[in-house]
């Protein structure tokens, strides 16, 4: 397998666009997550879903972020519309039940 | 506070040199995982634990849950060893896992 595939991996757009992230899980992980790393805040939980169900999305900072997970090999996160603060490293990550995540390459977003 | 601490933050040493970082946690755990992070790159799982000791290589974790503490040790230290070493406790009722602030190891040749 390759792995958990993200894209794309660098994202450069103004403020007020809209982005939408993409992840490619493991073939056969029952959970997907998604996470925002920055300097000031370290690693932050922003959703993740469960067989495509999304279980838990108290990390989604605000209506301008949605995710969703139509199917077990895709999902997308959206800001709309994106601003400055959205800037980071956002990392899609998925794993077995009980097991160790596996993490993509990330996505660095940059809004200016 | 925080419910995950890791110490130090930064870390420093020469090749070859045996080095310790410490995690302490405040809530109750499933496992506790140790992940790092390699300068603009990604994130890799090193270990996840509920218990006891695990070695991959020179990489060691231990694990004491009645104290609430982890330690992850590199033996004989190598310059491609530096990196951000970040602990995560994995909640009992819960999917999400809390993460350390990070540890930014350099290991200088």
């Amino acid at each position: 397998d390759a792995g958990v595939i993200q894209s794309p991996r660098h994202e450069v757009t103004e403020m007020g666009q809209e982005v939408t992230l993409r992840c490619k899980p493991i073939s056969g992980h029952d959970y997907l997550f998604w996470y925002r790393q920055t300097m000031m805040r370290g690693l932050e939980l922003l959703i993740y879903f469960n067989n495509n169900v999304p279980i838990d999305d108290s990390g989604m900072p605000e209506d301008r972020f949605s995710a969703k997970m139509p199917n077990a090999s895709f999902s997308t996160l959206k800001i709309q519309p994106s601003e400055p603060r959205d800037s980071a490293v956002y990392f899609c990550a998925s794993r077995l039940p009980g097991g160790k995540a596996f993490f993509g390459q990330g996505t660095r977003l940059t809004v200016v | 506070k925080n419910e995950v601490e890791q110490s130090p933050q930064n870390l420093t040493a020469q090749e070859g040199e045996f080095i310790t970082i410490n995690c302490s946690y405040s809530v109750g755990i499933s496992a506790l995982h140790w992940l790092q992070q390699h300068p603009g790159g990604g994130i890799v799982s090193l270990f996840m634990l509920s218990s006891g000791k695990k070695k991959h290589g020179r990489l060691i974790a231990t694990i004491n849950i009645q104290e609430k503490h982890s330690s992850l040790h590199i033996t004989a230290s190598h310059p491609r060893d530096s990196a951000v070493y970040i602990c995560a406790a994995g909640g009992m009722y819960t999917d999400k896992l809390i993460f350390g602030t990070g540890t930014r190891l350099q290991v200088f040749p």
